[in-house]
């Protein structure tokens, strides 16, 4: 059971576009909301993340917002460049089950374009 | 942070043989899983290596196929047994500080391909 559900799978975007990314979840057990970027031959590596009891957290270019009663919440990459070209999965994760042990989405590859 | 190293980094392996893949990290931590991702697709949790006990397996993962060894606190192997084309796939580490720590580090993947 999958559950975690990530769209689109795949994405090409402009340079300098917006880049969206969305996920949703079923076990509102599920408190801690990282989103991870993997570049090819890499692990995947923390980018941002967001706890429930926020609506949107940015840093930098990157903004989460979080829809709780929705159980949805997505990733925007403003001014989206080629070097943002890579993976990305969102997950989740709990505090009972350990915040490291992370349940991932099916992934978005993404593509920015010159 | 801490930085994982995973060994070996690729490898070709007949099918009905073992390999065994190694995870270090540089510094102690509290929790350390093993991720299997199959080409192009999201990464599953395979277990919890556990430091001094067995590990924990998610469901579809069992230790006769995928036995798991942590003799410290930096430190885990992953041994993938009986191998078949369905089992190649990029195998990852992690690893966390536990507690209110809410990162993983991963390492960069053992990529195995079973022929």
């Amino acid at each position: 059971q999958q559950q975690v559900k990530q769209s689109p799978q795949s994405l090409i975007v402009q340079k300098g576009g917006i880049s969206i990314i969305n996920c949703a979840y079923e076990n509102t057990a599920f408190d801690y909301f990282p989103w991870y970027q993997q570049f090819p031959g890499k692990g995947p590596a923390l980018l941002i993340a967001i706890r429930p009891d926020v609506s949107e957290k940015k840093e930098g270019r990157f903004t989460i917002s979080f829809n709780k009663s929705a159980k949805q919440f997505s990733l925007h990459i403003m001014d989206s460049q080629p070097g943002d070209s890579a993976t990305y999965f969102c997950a989740a994760s709990l505090r009972g089950g350990g915040y490291q042990k992370v349940t991932f989405g099916t992934g978005t590859k993404l593509q920015v374009i010159p | 942070s801490a930085v994982i190293s995973q060994k070996p980094s690729r490898d070709i392996c007949q099918r009905g043989t073992s390999l065994t893949i190694q995870c270090q990290v540089d510094s102690q931590v509290t929790m350390m899983f093993w991720y299997r991702q199959q080409p192009g697709q999201s990464l599953t949790l395979i277990a919890t290596a556990n430091q001094g006990s067995e590990a924990t397996y998610e469901s579809g993962f069992v230790i006769d196929k995928f036995p798991i060894s942590r003799p410290n606190l930096t430190f885990s192997t992953l041994t993938v047994s009986n191998m078949s084309p369905e089992d190649s796939s990029i195998y990852l580490c992690s690893a966390g500080r536990g507690g209110m720590n809410t990162e993983a580090f991963f390492g960069q993947g053992t990529r195995l391909t079973v022929v």
